[in-house]
């Protein structure tokens, strides 16, 4: 799997909008874009994923760069249940369902 | 919300013996995998397995590990003879075929403490 870049971690307030970045400047054509979650002492836990068009679903946004290289996971509204670890994973569709995990953005919540 | 449950949450076992994770994925899912987590670590890749067979493995996945699907529901991860490394969160996720293999959903863990 391509490599992504993330910062080991990032501080929000409650019920203010977060943005998460992820560099992948070497993504490849096939590559999918994931982010996960991992809440403390839980398993990861899906979030959103996309390829090449920005991304909307009920949990978060995902804003994907023109050229690919770099995305954006953006919760509208952070709560303190959204204070977890982010990951943003590449995975080559025409390779298998494996994802590589990296260390991830730790998102730390004030109220 | 269909989800994916683990036995044990918890277990301790003494360095030699074998262990057997269980897990039970979402009732369509058709892809199984393990992945594991030393503390305060990353989560890492063990194996994945489709149609009875292993299609992916890690280079973690040795001789002393090996996955079965007994019957219609269980997935299990066997470790033949435990070693202190071994002490690690087991996770097992599911997903399903096609556009859903993209979704893979996560059980809540098995903590193996290898005294």
């Amino acid at each position: 799997d391509a490599k992504t870049t993330q910062p080991n971690s990032m501080e929000s307030n409650e019920e203010e909008p977060v943005h998460l970045p992820c560099n992948h400047s070497t993504i490849s054509g096939t590559d999918y874009i994931h982010w996960y979650r991992q809440l403390p002492s839980q398993g990861p836990e899906y979030v959103i994923h996309g390829l090449t068009s920005n991304v909307n679903n009920r949990m978060a946004s995902l804003a994907i760069a023109e050229d690919r290289k770099s995305s954006t996971l953006i919760l509208h509204r952070a709560t303190l249940r959204d204070a977890a670890v982010y990951y943003c994973i590449l995975r080559d569709r025409n390779a298998g369902n494996m994802l590589t995990f990296g260390g991830g953005t730790r998102l730390m919540v004030k109220p | 919300e269909p989800e994916v449950t683990q036995t044990p949450s918890h277990q301790v076992t003494q360095m030699g013996q074998e262990v057997i994770l269980r897990c039970v994925p979402i009732s369509n899912h058709l892809y199984f995998y393990w992945y594991r987590q030393i503390l305060g670590q990353k989560v890492e890749f063990l194996v994945s397995f489709y149609n009875n067979e292993i299609s992916e493995k890690s280079e973690i996945f040795d001789d002393q590990f090996s996955v079965e699907r007994p019957d219609g529901s269980n997935f299990t991860l066997k470790i033949r003879s435990t070693k202190l490394e071994d002490s690690a969160m087991y996770f097992c996720a599911s997903s399903a075929t096609g556009v859903g293999a993209n979704v893979l959903t996560f059980g809540a863990g098995s903590r193996l403490t290898v005294l």
